[in-house]
């Protein structure tokens, strides 16, 4: 089945400087690639998502780029602010079918006023 | 249109009791999935349903754990005679299906077992 790294595990930033977090995954089926951002004791929400068709996503501040042949995806935010801190998950999956995404373990993102 | 909810927020059991965990889809939604997260870890694939239906249950103990979603109601996660390492947070998301494959979760259900 498909599995998911993400690095790293944790980031910290000074405010205005970019983060980058990287993820990769096994299954070269995968053709949907998700974002989620997780404030403390909150839900998981999707910020940006990618379809493999397509090679850069970019919304405002936040972008991900994908590349199929090595099977990695990252997600770049720039100009981070306090308000951007918080846990962000990478997920694997497909576009149609029965199959539940697969996510990272996460990384902790603290932007430091 | 209400998002994804879940019920009780926060659930404490005494080990050896039963857990129910509830999850109502976004409306017009047919999928859903329960996700188990523990304290400063990813959230793990536990159960995929749709209406009367178990796709996936792959991530899901053998044992003590069962879910459904019936035609009416709410989907539920059951976990019978509970232990301490069940604690952890539980989420449900749910996505329209059909090639539409975002899914939205829920705020998600704090299982505390003493």
């Amino acid at each position: 089945g498909e599995n998911v790294e993400q690095h790293p595990s944790t980031l910290s930033v000074q405010e205005g400087d970019s983060a980058v977090i990287k993820c990769t995954y096994s299954d070269s089926a995968s053709n949907y690639f998700p974002w989620y951002k997780q404030e403390l004791g909150k839900r998981p929400q999707l910020i940006i998502d990618i379809r493999s068709n397509v090679g850069e996503k970019k919304d405002q501040r936040i972008a991900v780029t994908l590349n199929k042949t090595a099977k990695h995806f990252s997600l770049h935010i720039t100009e981070t602010q306090p308000e951007d801190s918080a846990v962000y998950f990478c997920a694997a999956g497909f576009i149609s079918g029965n199959t539940p995404l697969v996510f990272g373990k996460g990384t902790r993102l603290s932007v430091i006023a | 249109n209400a998002g994804v909810m879940q019920n009780p927020r926060h659930l404490v059991r005494r080990r050896g009791q039963e857990a129910r965990l509830r999850c109502s889809p976004m409306k017009g939604h047919s999928h859903v999935y329960w996700y188990r997260q523990l304290p400063e870890e990813g959230l793990k694939f536990m159960v995929y349903l749709q209406k009367e239906n178990i796709i996936d249950e792959s991530g899901m103990p053998k044992e003590r754990f069962s879910a459904e979603f019936p035609k009416e109601g709410p989907s539920i996660l059951r976990i019978q005679q509970v232990v301490r390492g069940d604690s952890a947070a539980y989420f449900c998301a749910s996505s329209l299906g059909q090639g539409v494959t975002e899914a939205f979760f829920g705020q998600g259900t704090r299982l505390t077992v003493v």
